[in-house]
């Protein structure tokens, strides 16, 4: 696709459940990472993938949080037992290695945990 | 304190002012980048630096690697520039991880 895309771009989710965020990087951009925008405060490093691998998951708040992408592309955000605490703007980029190439930032996806 | 700090934290400008944007950071840096956020919108980059300056359109930046500053200006303010501006760092030693200030609101009032 032409940029990074990210779906649902809204979520309204009741504390508790499970929910899945999708992130479909830019082809061809073998790094992703994924980061968190919550209400106030800056943005906060999740997760990054080079290719299939997460070499770093070391901003993953809690073991309810995890990821995992496939293909080399897509990748998938999942929270379990969603809690009021996480709500915030969940962002997703990709690039095309690591870090030293620009990174493309996908629309985010607005979890709201009621 | 923050690794990343940016002034001003709100900037409210009337249309046509040249803005400035600043960044300041502790600690020893690999890559800067400035950041635009629309309210309800996704992040668009706007520049990255290791050194020097960049300009794109109304845009420049600039970066001080010895006294650890980037500023952001944008000449000719226009309401369609407002949105929160983020100065984000990727550490020196580190290929990927980036580490945001809290951003710049700005507003340009017609």
């Amino acid at each position: 696709g032409a940029g990074v895309s990210q779906s649902p771009s809204n979520k309204v989710t009741e504390k508790g459940k499970d929910v899945e965020l999708r992130c479909d990087p830019i082809s061809g951009h073998t790094a992703l990472y994924w980061y968190r925008q919550s209400l106030g405060q800056g943005l906060e490093f999740l997760i990054y993938f080079q290719g299939n691998s997460a070499p770093d998951k070391s901003g993953l708040p809690s073991d309810r949080f995890s990821a995992e992408r496939t293909g080399g592309s897509v990748s998938t955000l999942t929270i379990q037992r969603t809690q009021q605490e996480d709500s915030a703007v969940y962002l997703c980029a990709s690039s095309l290695g690591r870090g030293d190439t620009e990174a493309f930032f996908g629309q985010g996806t607005r979890l709201t945990v009621v | 304190k923050n690794e990343v700090e940016q002034s001003p934290q709100n900037l409210t400008a009337q249309e046509g002012e040249f803005i400035t944007i600043n960044c300041s950071y502790s600690v020893g840096i690999s890559a800067l980048h400035w950041l635009q956020q629309h309210p309800g919108g996704g992040i668009v980059s706007l520049f990255m630096l290791s050194s020097g300056k960049k300009k794109h359109g109304r845009l420049i930046a600039t970066i001080n690697i010895q006294e650890k500053h980037s500023s952001l200006h944008i000449t000719a303010s226009h309401p369609r520039d407002s949105a929160v501006y983020i100065c984000a760092v990727r550490r020196g030693g580190s290929n990927y991880k980036l580490t945001f200030g809290k951003g710049t609101l700005l507003t340009v009032n017609p």
